[in-house]
C-alpha cells in the first residue's frame, strides 16, 4: 500500500483558514485520496475524498496536485471543534476491499 | 438509524481470559472492519469482511479471531487475552465497491491486566 507523509502537528487561530498538507509520492492510478479526522475520544469520521480534481463539500476542500503526488486539506474557517487528528489515506480500489491504512496523522490545535 | 454500534464500551480482562466484542451496523453495508488504536498511534487494521460469511486478515491479526455470520454483525474474539492487547478497538462499515466512506463506531476501551 502506498504511504502518506504528514506533519505531526499544526496550529491555527480560530476563524482563520487551515491548510493541512499530505505527500504521497508513490500514489498509483487506482488510489483515491481520503481524509478522515478523529476528535478526542471518538472514532474517526470521514471528511472528504478525491481522485484527480479538486473537491469541495460542506466540511472542507481538497486540493490535489496535478501530478497527484501531494494534496492539501483546506478548512476555510477553523473553529475550536475542528481540533482533531487529521489522517490522509490512500485507498486502493483495485483489490475491492476498501481497506484504509492509517498513518500517524496531523494533530491540529486551534487557538481562540 | 443508529449507524455503527459497539458492545461493550469498556472492559477489563485478566491475562488469559477470553471475550467477544460485538459490532452492529444498520446501514446494510457489505464491508466491515475491526481496527485497534494504541495511545498516540493511528488505527491499525486487525481483520475485515467483504460480505456475510467471509473474513480476511489485516495488518495485525495475531491473537484475534472474527466471524461474520450475519450481514449486520461483525464479531471480534480474543481467545486468551494478553496485556499487549490493551487498546481501543474500533469497528467500521462501508458500502461495497466504490470510494465510499467508512462509518466508525464509538470504540471499545479494553484493558488487560
Amino acid at each position: 500500500d502506498a504511504k502518506t507523509t504528514q506533519p505531526n502537528s499544526m496550529e491555527s487561530n480560530e476563524e482563520e483558514p487551515v491548510h493541512l498538507p499530505c505527500n504521497h509520492s508513490t500514489i498509483s492510478g487506482t488510489d483515491y485520496i481520503h481524509w478522515y479526522r478523529q476528535l478526542p475520544s471518538q472514532g474517526p469520521e470521514y471528511v472528504i475524498h478525491g481522485l484527480t480534481s479538486n473537491v469541495n463539500n460542506r466540511m472542507a476542500s481538497l486540493a490535489i496536485a496535478e501530478d497527484r503526488k501531494s494534496s492539501t486539506l483546506i478548512l476555510h474557517r477553523a473553529t475550536l471543534r475542528d481540533a482533531a487528528v487529521y489522517y490522509c489515506i490512500l485507498r486502493d480500489y483495485s483489490g475491492n476491499t476498501g481497506k484504509l491504512i492509517f498513518g500517524q496523522g496531523t494533530t491540529l490545535q486551534v487557538k481562540p | 438509524n443508529a449507524g455503527v454500534t459497539q458492545t461493550p464500551k469498556f472492559r477489563v480482562l485478566k491475562t488469559g481470559q477470553s471475550m467477544t466484542l460485538l459490532c452492529a451496523q444498520d446501514m446494510n453495508h457489505e464491508y466491515m472492519y475491526w481496527y485497534r488504536q494504541d495511545p498516540g498511534m493511528g488505527l491499525r487494521l486487525i481483520h475485515y469482511s467483504v460480505g456475510e460469511g467471509t473474513t480476511a486478515k489485516g495488518e495485525v491479526p495475531d491473537g484475534y479471531n472474527v466471524s461474520r455470520l450475519k450481514k449486520q454483525n461483525f464479531l471480534l474474539g480474543l481467545e486468551s487475552a494478553a496485556p499487549s492487547q490493551t487498546s481501543v478497538y474500533f469497528c467500521a462499515s462501508s458500502r461495497q465497491g466504490g470510494p465510499y466512506e467508512q462509518y466508525f463506531g464509538p470504540g471499545t476501551r479494553l484493558t488487560v491486566t
